[in-house]
């Protein structure tokens, strides 16, 4: 059962270069999320989508961009990388109006 | 003052000790709390909800005091296997985009 698969793993950019990493669940779930995770700061939601067609912005949405393709596929975009971007990202899915969430296995990423 | 405080330790333990950590939160409002453990370099992954009259799972307690606004986890008999980091998160309006979590309290279990 593959759950919350997201790519890549790993990442190292340029500062204003762009990326996007991808995120696909296979359990039918409406609502995808988006969160970034820095030392001392626990998760920070940066984008979620309730249900297909619908984003809205977290705490932290600052040059950042979604995009909820699919049912299945929620991406997340980074225009022009910045050193402050440098953090481990992780995608999650969960049911509508459930609270449990099922979490990818996160990828690095650097900005020098 | 953040939304969900909780004291990143280290808490190192001996294998057997019992080891209690507390989680504060600013919103009067929230309306349901859970704790999530995250292995190193890992997800993380839902532990255990928190209901307002406490509830239990094996060697873990989790318990809820709304007029003070904390949240509790004992953990019982610890094992080697329970070294992780625990997150408390909050749940401000009962929807997934309103979880607000904890930096996390690191756990470490020595034999």
């Amino acid at each position: 059962n593959a759950g919350v698969t997201q790519t890549p793993k790993f990442q190292v950019l340029k500062t204003g270069q762009s990326m996007t990493l991808q995120c696909a669940q296979d359990m039918n779930h409406n609502s995808m999320y988006w969160y970034r995770q820095d030392p001392g700061m626990g998760l920070r939601l940066i984008y979620y989508s309730a249900s297909e067609g619908t984003t809205d912005k977290g705490e932290v949405p600052n040059g950042y961009n979604v995009s909820r393709l699919n049912k299945r596929e929620f991406s997340l975009r980074l225009e022009s990388a910045a050193p402050s971007q440098t953090s481990v990202y992780f995608c999650a899915s969960s049911e509508v109006g459930a609270e449990k969430l099922f979490f990818g296995s996160g990828t690095q990423l650097s900005v020098l | 003052r953040k939304e969900v405080e909780q004291d990143p330790g280290p808490f190192n333990v001996p294998e057997g000790a019992t080891v209690a950590f507390n989680c504060t939160y600013s919103n009067s409002a929230s309306q349901s709390f859970f704790w999530y453990r995250q292995d190193c370099r890992k997800e993380p992954k839902l532990l255990m909800s928190v209901y307002s009259s406490g509830n239990e799972d094996g060697r873990f307690t989790a318990q809820l005091n709304r007029a003070s606004q904390y949240i509790s986890l004992l953990i019982r008999d610890s094992k080697l296997s329970d070294s992780a980091t625990y997150l408390c998160v909050v749940n401000k309006n009962n929807q997934g985009g309103k979880l607000i979590f904890g930096q996390g309290t690191e756990l470490s279990v020595k034999p």
